[in-house]
């Protein structure tokens, strides 16, 4: 059993599309998150939410917004999408409080 | 916020010779120090941690230093196998009850393992 899944593994696109990346997680954590890996392979966090809180990165454009429909997933929409979103995407979660993330293996974003 | 240096960022070792990586952080708040492994294709995994009331922790062939003075730790990897061809991340936080998302990252160390 995958305990966190994303889908779709690979996704590309053109550039000004609308997309999203699905995530879910059977641990029963109450907390989830978004990352972005860039070519460098340098991890940046963009989102954090719990059921009562959601946490931006203060730095990741408005374009970008997290959308989690009960407490198991949380899906991450990306509109009018560029040349720089392309990177790996990484869904994790963890318990509430807890420093430690299980992370799920990643979505590939590229955008032509 | 704090900052987390993390070096070398390549680094290739035979097969059998250990590996050592090492990082450095800013804030002298933060008490809780992860290392993660991500294989090809995958997302990272914890491998080891270590809190700051504890100057080193061993699992098998991998451990984690922590110097608090100087604040900086290390992860250190013996008799080192093909399986161990990674890139690991070290990271910094201000401990439990702040969330995951309190975590600062290093850049990542690629570690290549040569036979």
């Amino acid at each position: 059993d995958t305990a966190v899944s994303q889908t779709p593994k690979y996704l590309v696109t053109q550039m000004g599309n609308d997309k999203s990346i699905k995530c879910e997680q059977n641990l029963g954590h109450d907390t989830m998150y978004w990352y972005k890996q860039d070519s460098k392979k340098f991890l940046k966090i963009m989102f954090s939410y719990n059921n009562k809180e959601l946490i931006i990165n203060e730095t990741v454009p408005n374009r970008f917004s997290p959308k989690s429909p009960d407490k198991a997933h949380l899906n991450l929409h990306i509109n009018s999408l560029e040349l720089g979103d392309s990177a790996v995407y990484f869904c994790a979660s963890s318990l509430p409080g807890a420093n430690v993330l299980t992370f799920g293996a990643g979505s590939r974003l590229t955008v032509l | 916020g704090e900052n987390v240096e993390q070096h070398p960022s390549t680094l290739s070792v035979q097969e059998g010779d250990s590996a050592v990586i090492k990082c450095t952080y800013s804030d002298s708040a933060s008490n809780y120090f992860p290392w993660y492994k991500q294989e090809l294709g995958k997302g990272p995994q914890l491998i080891i941690d270590i809190r700051s009331n504890v100057g080193e922790k061993k699992d098998q062939r991998i451990a984690v230093t922590l110097n608090k003075t100087a604040k900086h730790f290390s992860l250190h990897i013996t008799e080192t196998q093909p399986e161990d061809s990674a890139v690991y991340f070290c990271a910094a936080s201000k401990g439990s009850g702040g969330g995951a998302d309190g975590l600062t990252f290093g850049k990542g160390t690629h570690l290549i393992i040569q036979p």
